[in-house]
């Protein structure tokens, strides 16, 4: 199957400083790629979809401004998680592809 | 609002045998579904998909079954394996691939020698 990195693996943080977590199609083009995220024994919930060279599109309860989503080529999105507090530690992963294929995922602690 | 349920938190197959993976849904709209498994910090891998055209896909070891009337969909593995101990994720989308999905809350299978 397809191939989605992600980067970084983990990151531990300052609260109230911004983390930016790259995510990468390795052998297909997306146009479109989704950034979800996963609480502790909790499911996967999408947070937003992003599209190459347009605006991201956000669900319902997640804040556009806190999480900034890029998507400036067909191989690569990013999510800026800005200004980040202990509450926004959590398992990002991103997807892409059809059917969609997930990254290893990006483990988020903020202190 | 839970859209797509597993009942089952966990499940104990022994090895050679039958693994039986349940998911509900509520909503009407959705015409895709996937099953993923997931080892801990990793994550999902697509394991097999089935349009809502369709009651029945077969991939190898897994089949998926949907029951569209009763808004069902299970997952069996045959033989269970020990490195399908895992935790399974059913997944629903509406339309396209431009769509997200919405997951359930995931079944750990452990399957037992």
């Amino acid at each position: 199957g397809a191939v989605v990195s992600q980067h970084p693996s983990w990151v531990i943080c300052k609260s109230g400083t911004s983390v930016k977590i790259e995510c990468r199609s390795l052998d297909f083009q997306a146009t479109t790629m989704f950034w979800y995220r996963q609480f502790p024994k909790q499911s996967l919930m999408l947070m937003a979809t992003s599209n190459e060279g347009s605006k991201a599109t956000y669900e319902q309860g997640v804040e556009k401004d806190k999480f900034l989503i890029n998507h400036a080529s067909l191989t690569l999105s990013t999510l800026t998680v800005t200004s980040a507090h202990p509450e926004d530690s959590s398992f990002y992963i991103c997807s892409a592809g059809e059917p969609q294929y997930f990254g290893p995922g990006t483990r988020l602690l903020v202190l | 609002d839970q859209q797509v349920k597993q009942n089952s938190p966990s499940l104990s197959v022994q090895e050679g045998r039958i693994s039986i993976l349940n998911c509900d849904y509520t909503n009407s709209m959705f015409d895709y579904f996937l099953w993923y498994k997931k080892y801990p910090a990793e994550g999902p891998t697509f394991l097999i998909s089935i349009s809502s055209i369709k009651d029945k896909n077969e991939d190898g070891r897994f089949t998926v079954f949907l029951n569209k009337s009763a808004k069902h969909l299970s997952l069996h593995i045959v033989p269970s394996q020990p490195g399908d101990s895992a935790v399974y994720f059913c997944a629903a989308r509406v339309g396209g691939g431009a769509d997200g999905l919405t997951f359930g809350k995931g079944t750990h299978l452990i399957i037992q020698p």
